[in-house]
């Protein structure tokens, strides 16, 4: 069974790091792309950035470069979504997704959330 | 970025309805369109992929239609277990935008 867990809920204070983890099991973790989605009240799903594992060959939207880095350790079968300065405005839910087997690219298993909430 | 915009945002209906929701990209995606469900305090759920192909284990009540910019989708005979948000996906190009989702609520 296809499983992608995250770890979880964390509270931060604006200008601290975070890294949040998912940990993908039942499939060849190294051939497909992991994917991170954020989720707001306001602004819906955004895609936010993806990374292949087998070469962690690495995707991001331009809305979130430079503020995240998405990483991964494929001898664990893990992805990271790491911030090196949290705003209050970081404050979401993160998915990560598994991009699915054929040529268009869409998530097929979803990891269950990370909450993250940044506030003084 | 290419914009993807759900119409209508917001949509009640009864059990037992036919349901279309619409979705608009700004400029071509091909078939590269993706509908998701998802219920409040859950995981967003794959429904269709390339615009009309069903996710294994998704009922044969949903169905996709269209391609280029203009795509919809269907659900033929609303059950109970439907109500939730809906999102479009496109997958043509990054990044790989969400339309703003149709929230379906019973009427």
């Amino acid at each position: 069974e296809v499983q992608l867990v995250q770890s979880g809920a964390e509270v931060k204070k604006p200008g601290e790091s975070l890294q949040i983890s998912c940990k993908g099991s039942g499939y060849s973790f190294t051939i497909f792309w992991i994917g991170w989605v954020r989720q707001t009240p306001g602004k819906g799903l955004e895609w936010m950035g993806t990374i292949f594992p087998g070469n962690s060959d690495t995707i991001y939207s331009p809305s979130f470069r430079g503020q995240v880095t998405i990483s991964v350790d494929k001898s664990i079968n893990t992805a990271y979504l790491q911030w090196s300065s949290l705003k209050a405005s970081d404050t979401a839910i993160y998915y990560c997704a598994r991009r699915g087997p054929n040529d268009y690219n869409h998530f097929d298993y979803w990891g269950q959330g990370t909450l993250v909430t940044v506030s003084s | 970025d290419i914009q993807m915009t759900q119409s209508p945002s917001s949509l009640s209906a009864s059990v037992g309805d036919r349901v279309t929701i619409t979705c608009r990209a700004s400029q071509s995606i091909s078939s590269n369109l993706n509908w998701y469900q998802q219920k409040p305090g859950k995981v967003p759920k794959l429904l269709i992929y390339g615009a009309s192909s069903l996710q294994s284990g998704v009922p044969s009540t949903f169905s996709g239609s269209g391609s280029g910019t203009d795509f919809t989708l269907t659900i033929s005979s609303l059950q109970p277990e439907d109500f939730a948000t809906y999102y479009c996906q496109q997958s043509y190009t990054t990044p790989h935008t969400f339309g703003q989702g149709t929230k379906l609520e019973i009427k």
